[in-house]
C-alpha cells in the first residue's frame, strides 16, 4: 500500500518560530510537492522537487524554504512563522515518466496554526 | 491564473441521483485530473484524461474533456452517501506541475 506520511496532523506554533514540516514517501518517486490549502483558494504550490537536492519555486514560495537530502524525504521550513501562514499544508509525490501517468499521492495534511 | 476552476462551488443531492461538476481552465494542458478530498484529509486521485482524449470512464465516474472550450466535467452516477467530499480538477500546465482549482463540495444526502 503506497504511502505518503507527514510528521504531524496538527501543529501550533508562535509567531517568529522556525517550523519544520516533514514528509516521507515510500514509493521511490522522483517528484515531491508542498502545497498549502486555504478556503476558497484551492491548493497552491509552494515548492516542488524533482530530484534529491533539486527544487523549484511554486506560486507562493515567499517565507518558505525546502530541503531534500534524501529521495524519500521532503521538508518544508517556515523560517519565521507568521499568522498568515496558518493553513493546511499538504505534501504529495509522483513519479516522473514522459508520456506516463503523473497522478499525485497525497499525505493526510498538517493543519498549522500560528498564534 | 491558469488555475482550473470548478463549478458549482457546492452541490447537494439525494442518494441515487447523478452528480455533475465542471472544471474550466485557461491555457493549453497536457492532461487533466480529478481528485477527491474527504473532510480534513489529503487528496485521492480519481481519474486522468489526456488532452487527446474526449471521454473516460472508471466505475461510476465519467469524465469528459473539451479542449476547444477548455472545460471538463465529472459525472458521478448513482451517488452514495460515501461520495460526500470535495472534488478538485488539476491541470498539468508544465511537465509534472499542476494547478488545482478551489473545488466543488458535494453533499449526498442518505
Amino acid at each position: 500500500d503506497v504511502k505518503v506520511t507527514q510528521s504531524s496532523r496538527y501543529l501550533v506554533k508562535r509567531t517568529g518560530e522556525k517550523v519544520f514540516l516533514e514528509c516521507v514517501q515510500d514509493m521511490d518517486h522522483e517528484n515531491m510537492f508542498w502545497y498549502r490549502q486555504d478556503p476558497g483558494l484551492g491548493l497552491r504550490l509552494i515548492y516542488f522537487s524533482y530530484d534529491v537536492k533539486m527544487k523549484e519555486k511554486g506560486d507562493i514560495p515567499e517565507g518558505y524554504s525546502v530541503s531534500r537530502e534524501k529521495k524519500e524525504r521532503f521538508s518544508l521550513i517556515l523560517e519565521s512563522a507568521s499568522t498568515n501562514q496558518t493553513s493546511m499544508y499538504l505534501c504529495a509525490s509522483s513519479s516522473r515518466q514522459v508520456g506516463g501517468l503523473y497522478e499525485q499521492y497525497f499525505g493526510p495534511g498538517t493543519r498549522l496554526t500560528v498564534t | 491564473s491558469q488555475q482550473g476552476e470548478e463549478d458549482p462551488q457546492a452541490l447537494s443531492i439525494q442518494e441515487g441521483e447523478n452528480a455533475t461538476m465542471n472544471c474550466s481552465y485557461k491555457t493549453s494542458i497536457n492532461n487533466l485530473q480529478w481528485y477527491r478530498q474527504n473532510s480534513g484529509r489529503g487528496l485521492v486521485h480519481l481519474i486522468l484524461i489526456r488532452s487527446n482524449e474526449r471521454e473516460k470512464h472508471s466505475g461510476r465516474l465519467r469524465v469528459t474533456l473539451d479542449t476547444s472550450k477548455k472545460s471538463s466535467s465529472l459525472l458521478i452516477t448513482a451517488s452514495r452517501a460515501a461520495d460526500t467530499a470535495s472534488y478538485f480538477c488539476a491541470t498539468e500546465y508544465n511537465f509534472n506541475k499542476f494547478y488545482f482549482g478551489s473545488g466543488t463540495k458535494l453533499n449526498v444526502k442518505p
